[in-house]
């Protein structure tokens, strides 16, 4: 069975960081690109960031773009996604998902993260 | 940029009924076009995929169809684990992703 669990969210002040983490079971994690998604609260999905199989490769939303950064250890079967210099429009609920063949299949329960002084 | 719209952004309709969502993309898409259902507090659950294709476990009520610029999900009749938000996404121009608004389906 498919699983994707994030964790690593809480409350963070303005300007601060966190690292969200997303274990990946139930299947080869190298062979699949990966997806950052968030929701604000009562909102839509807005895509965040993406990484290729080996992490060589990697994009992001402009709204992060030189804040974030993802990352992977397909060792570990893990995703990672760094974020700096949060600001109170990043408060979301963040999900990790697969990709196949370019749209998501399976999503994690994802994390909150809350960005308030 | 893809801007996906979707239409109405909430559809009160009885269990049993049909239930008709609407896509609209600002420029072509293709066939790249995902259907995603989420129920309050928890996460997005694919649908369709490729505009039309069921994916794995998803009922045959659950059907998608249009190409290029429209795109519809239809709903044939309605159960009660069916009242949610649905969203579509484009997967063929990105950066960015994107996604629709959402369409929250309640019951009538």
């Amino acid at each position: 069975e498919v699983q994707l669990v994030e964790s690593g969210g809480g409350l963070v002040q303005p300007g601060g960081s966190l690292r969200l983490s997303c274990a990946a079971s139930g299947f080869i994690l190298s062979n699949h690109w990966m997806h950052w998604v968030r929701q604000t609260p009562g909102k839509g999905l807005v895509w965040v960031s993406r990484i290729n199989h080996d992490g060589s490769s990697t994009t992001y939303a402009d709204s992060v773009k030189g804040r974030f950064t993802i990352s992977r250890d397909n060792a570990k079967n893990t995703l990672y996604l760094q974020m700096d210099s949060l600001r109170a429009e990043d408060t979301a609920v963040y999900y990790c998902a697969r990709v196949n063949s370019g749209y998501n299949d399976y999503w994690g329960q994802g994390t909150l993260v809350t960005v308030s002084s | 940029e893809v801007v996906m719209t979707q239409s109405p952004a909430t559809l009160s309709v009885s269990p049993g009924e049909r239930a008709t969502l609407s896509c609209r993309a600002s420029q072509s898409v293709s066939t790249n076009l995902a259907w995603y259902q989420q129920k309050p507090g928890q996460a997005p659950r694919l649908l369709i995929y490729g505009a039309s294709t069921r994916a794995t476990g998803i009922p045959a009520r659950f059907s998608g169809s249009g190409s290029g610029t429209e795109f519809t999900l239809t709903i044939s009749s309605l159960q009660s684990e069916d009242f949610a938000v649905y969203y579509c996404h484009q997967y063929n121009n990105w950066p960015p992703l994107t996604f629709g608004g959402g369409t929250k389906v309640e019951i009538k």
